[in-house]
C-alpha cells in the first residue's frame, strides 16, 4: 500500500531565505506524487504535481518539487520565502495502476515565514 | 461553476445519532473521494469512488458508508456517531488524463462535525 511521510511538523524560515518542505514516499511501481496548500480557515489548494518526465516541476507562487527516485523523495521548494507562504503544506501519493481516486496523503507540515 | 459544494459547513451531534454529510459536483469528475483532517494526522482517506455505483474502502472507512448513485452526489453517512468521529470532512473530486488539471483533486470547502 502507497503511503507518505513529511517527517516535519513545522519548518521556520525567514522571509527571503530558501526554503524546504520535505516529503518521501513508498508505493508499488511508480508514483504520481502531489503537493496542496492550506491558508488559515481556506480549503485545499493544489500546488504542483509529479506524474512523469522532468524531475524538477515547477508549481504555483514560484513552488518547485524535485523527484528523486533513488531517495523516494519529493521535497518542496521556494528560492526565496514570503510572509504570505505561512500555510500548511501536504505531500500526496497515488500508485500508478491503482485508482485515480486512491490518493494518501502526508501528516503535513506547518510552514511559517518570519519577516 | 460551483466546483464541489458540500453541506452541512457545520454540524453538532450527540454520540449514537446518524446524518448524511453531502457532496455534488457539476464538473463531471468519475472520480470522488472523502477525507477527514485531524490534527497532527493530516488528510485521512474514508471512501473513495470510481464512478457511479463504484465505491471502496480507504484508510479509516470505520462508522461510515458512501454511496454513488449518480456522478455529480457522493454522500458520506455516519450511522451512529461516535466522539472520535468529531473532525473536519472533505470531500474532493477529479478526472484522469494527461492535461494539466488531470489527477488533480479539487477540494470541497469542507464540513465541521462535532459529536458531543
Amino acid at each position: 500500500a502507497q503511503s507518505v511521510a513529511q517527517p516535519e511538523d513545522q519548518v521556520n524560515v525567514a522571509e527571503g531565505n530558501p526554503l524546504t518542505v520535505k516529503c518521501t514516499y513508498s508505493v508499488s511501481g511508480n508514483p504520481y506524487l502531489f503537493w496542496y496548500v492550506q491558508y488559515p480557515n481556506r480549503g485545499l489548494q493544489f500546488l504542483l504535481k509529479y506524474i512523469t518526465g522532468d524531475n524538477l516541476v515547477k508549481g504555483s507562487y514560484g513552488f518547485e518539487a524535485e523527484f528523486n527516485k533513488s531517495q523516494t523523495s519529493f521535497h518542496l521548494k521556494k528560492p526565496s520565502a514570503l510572509v504570505s507562504d505561512s500555510a500548511l503544506y501536504f505531500c500526496a501519493v497515488r500508485e500508478q495502476y491503482s485508482s485515480a481516486s486512491k490518493i494518501i496523503f502526508g501528516s503535513g507540515t506547518r510552514l511559517s515565514i518570519r519577516p | 461553476n460551483a466546483g464541489v459544494t458540500q453541506t452541512p459547513k457545520f454540524q453538532v451531534l450527540k454520540t449514537g445519532q446518524s446524518m448524511t454529510l453531502q457532496c455534488a459536483q457539476d464538473m463531471n469528475h468519475e472520480y470522488m473521494s472523502w477525507y477527514r483532517q485531524d490534527p497532527g494526522m493530516g488528510l485521512r482517506l474514508i471512501h473513495y469512488s470510481v464512478g457511479a455505483g463504484i465505491t471502496d474502502q480507504g484508510e479509516v472507512p470505520n462508522g461510515y458508508n458512501v454511496s454513488r448513485s449518480t456522478t455529480e452526489d457522493f454522500p458520506l453517512r455516519l450511522l451512529s456517531a461516535a466522539p472520535s468521529q468529531t473532525s473536519v470532512y472533505f470531500c474532493a473530486s477529479s478526472y484522469s488524463g494527461s492535461s494539466a488539471g488531470a489527477n488533480v483533486l479539487t477540494f470541497g470547502a469542507g464540513s465541521r462535525l462535532t459529536v458531543l
